[in-house]
């Protein structure tokens, strides 16, 4: 069973551009929950989608959002990046019932710079 | 409000000695309870998990975790620790039979193997 399937693994944008970063889970899974982590704060949750629903959102800006397609693959999209959107960007997938599904598998990480 | 602890930022063990990890949780009710692994630029592997039942669990490459109800905690060992143990650890917990997929992380322990 392939595993969860972040692209790019590298990016390198401007400030004031927006970015767009892609998630493939793990098949049959139906959530799909983004993090970032930087070294300053750790591992922040931004949001989770299940069934093309944004189900929990974390306390981050109106510039992150994100959705889900029918195929349970998900994009994160950041608008006016800043200095500070300098991290890593981890994609977690689970079956998405909650309670002992909750187990989440993480995909490599995209690498954002902002310059 | 929920968190999690780890208290210690920063270990250094020799390798073949024995380790401990340790994790404070701060939750309404009993929460699910994971440890997940991150090598440098990479995801988070699942070590292991506390869900309910024997409250000493098994993990993979050779990893244990205790929950201590009384205690709030889930510490980490590892009898005997290997150069390919370096890497950083992240305590986690999820809610209990909650609909969701988030994850609240602790800060994480480095840890570092010296010969």
């Amino acid at each position: 069973k392939a595993g969860v399937t972040q692209t790019p693994r590298y990016l390198i944008k401007t400030r004031g551009q927006q970015v767009t970063l892609s998630c493939s889970p793990i098949s049959g899974h139906r959530s799909v929950s983004w993090y970032q982590q930087t070294p300053g704060q750790g591992l922040q949750f931004l949001f989770e989608y299940f069934s093309e629903t944004q189900r929990n959102k974390g306390n981050f800006p109106g510039r992150f959002s994100g959705r889900q397609f029918s195929n349970s693959r998900s994009e994160m999209n950041v608008s006016t990046l800043e200095l500070g959107d300098s991290a890593l960007y981890l994609c977690a997938s689970s079956s998405g019932g909650g309670g002992l599904n909750t187990e989440a598998f993480f995909g490599q990480g995209t690498r954002l710079t902002v310059v | 409000a929920q968190s999690v602890t780890q208290p210690d930022i920063h270990i250094t063990v020799s390798e073949g000695a024995s380790l401990e990890l340790r994790c404070n949780y701060s939750y309404g009710a009993t929460p699910y309870l994971f440890w997940y692994v991150q090598s440098p630029g990479q995801g988070l592997q699942l070590l292991l998990k506390y869900f309910s039942g024997d409250t000493l669990v098994q993990g993979i490459k050779g990893f244990e975790a205790e929950f201590k109800r009384s205690q709030s905690s889930f510490n980490l060992r590892k009898p005997s620790v290997h150069w390919s143990d370096a890497a950083e650890y992240f305590c986690a917990v999820a809610p209990r039979g909650g609909n969701t997929g988030k994850l609240i992380f602790g800060q994480g322990t480095t840890l570092q193997v010296k010969p």
